[in-house]
């Protein structure tokens, strides 16, 4: 069964700064990953989403993403946050056969200006 | 993008009672809907997985009969809270899945914006 680890409850980064939100998985064959970001009291937003190819991903408001098989982990990353990128993240992974997505437990990201 | 939409927003309701929430795809076809449920400060958990024209897919330990979903066409499916108690307040999030060719199972999932139940 898949299973996703987001190690970091909290991270408080300061605008401007750069940002990398930990992400492992488990699951035995190639699994579909997605970074997902959810701000209080909505519902979850797509940033990005590997399937395969290139292990690095481009997503929206300046995320991206590397897949390390190696390392089990797709870690997402920003070079430079903005205040307005405070809110939760998750990370999910999928099966290729499956039906479902297994959240991580969020990571929850406060800006300081 | 595609769309999926949530009504109500919030509801509040009293204990004993049932409530009903809906989602919908509102720009393409979902014959695959995903009822989640979040707590405070946690995670999306899975509740059940609705099939247009069939029964949904419950997940291990959630009750069937108190959870009654319903995919009747291919841009709704409810989820009916019945007999509510004030253990079963929480967030509530749909999801659609984009529907894909071939063979490989896409699974990009679109969010509604949840559902607050509160149970006094």
């Amino acid at each position: 069964a898949q299973s996703v680890t987001q190690p970091d409850i909290h991270i408080t980064v300061s605008e401007g700064a750069s940002l990398e939100l930990r992400c492992n998985y488990s699951y035995g064959a190639t699994p579909y990953l997605f970074w997902y970001v959810q701000s209080p009291g909505q519902g979850l937003q797509l940033l990005l989403k590997y399937f395969s190819g290139d292990t690095l991903v481009q997503g929206i408001k300046g995320f991206e993403a590397e897949f390390k098989r190696s390392q089990s982990s797709f870690n997402l990353r920003k070079p430079s946050v903005h205040w307005s990128d405070a809110a939760e993240y998750f990370c999910a992974v999928g099966a290729r056969y499956g039906n479902k997505l297994v959240f991580g437990a969020g990571t929850i990201l406060r800006v300081k200006s | 993008g595609a769309v999926v939409s949530q009504h109500p927003s919030r509801v509040i309701c009293k204990s004993g009672t049932s409530v009903k929430i809906e989602c919908r795809s509102l720009d393409f076809q979902a014959t695959t809907m995903f009822w989640y449920r979040q707590f405070p400060k946690q995670s999306l958990m899975l509740m059940a997985t609705s099939n247009e024209g069939s029964k949904a897919t419950y997940e291990q330990g959630v009750e069937k009969d108190k959870f009654l979903i319903n995919h009747a066409s291919l841009t709704l499916s409810t989820l009916t809270v019945t007999s509510a108690h004030p253990e079963d307040s929480s967030f509530y999030i749909c999801s659609a899945r984009v529907p894909s060719g071939g063979a490989v199972i896409s699974h990009e999932q679109f969010f509604g914006p949840g559902t607050r139940l509160t149970v006094l």
